[in-house]
């Protein structure tokens, strides 16, 4: 069974204070990971996708990276509004093509 | 307007009774999805559907049924709702090719009384 296990649940920053969120997954065989944003009272927004070890995305103060085990979501110099809850999601690469396996997230909040 | 139209926003329900969520998307996806949402347990996968022939039991569709309308509506109903459908709930659409990068509407909070 795919699992996706996410930490810390959550956490709180200054404002230019720089972190990193964690990803680590179980998959049988990876078709992708990725990294989806999910504002209060609004549905996730997809942000990154990546595919294979030592692969990096970057947009704005944000970069995702893959290990064969994790993925980390570096956050340089952060802003309020990159607060958010941060879903971090595998696709397996054998059977249908369509389900993902969401992680439970991590609630970011940035302090002014 | 936005892609991805859920209805209602918010609904407070009985026990027993009989709730349709409706969702709506103007992306001309031919995929779409129905998630929940709970604290402490993410998100988890409904139902699908590919087409409008096509409907498929995700990892919880016990206590759910769905219903597609047209390419651009995909109904959820809970046939007899009880508290622990209580939950906000996602609709998602995708296109074949890149299933991964799945567009959500702004999601139904539901409570079961």
């Amino acid at each position: 069974e795919d699992q996706v296990t996410q930490s810390p649940e959550a956490l709180r920053l200054q404002e230019g204070e720089s972190s990193s969120l964690n990803c680590s997954y179980t998959v049988s065989g990876l078709r992708g990971l990725f990294w989806y944003r999910q504002d209060p009272g609004k549905g996730p927004e997809f942000l990154f996708t990546l595919y294979s070890a030592g692969e990096e995305k970057e947009k704005e103060r944000l970069k995702a990276t893959l290990t064969k085990k994790e993925s980390f979501l570096h956050i340089t110099a952060p802003k309020p509004e990159d607060s958010a809850t941060y879903l971090c999601a595998v696709q397996a690469s054998g059977g249908s093509n369509y389900k993902l396996t969401f992680g439970k997230g991590t609630l970011l909040t940035v302090n002014p | 307007d936005a892609d991805v139209t859920q209805t209602p926003r918010n609904r407070i329900t009985k026990t027993g009774k009989r709730i349709m969520l409706e969702c709506s998307q103007t992306k001309g996806h031919d995929r779409m999805y129905w998630y929940r949402q709970d604290p402490g347990l993410g998100l988890r996968l409904i139902y699908y559907s590919f087409d409008v022939k096509d409907i498929n039991k995700g990892e919880i569709s016990d206590g759910y049924s769905v219903s597609r309308q047209a390419q651009a509506k995909f109904s959820l109903s809970l046939e007899s709702a009880i508290p622990n459908q209580t939950a906000l709930y996602f609709c998602a659409t995708s296109d074949a090719q890149q299933t991964y990068i799945q567009y959500f509407g702004a999601g139904t909070r539901l409570s079961v009384l």
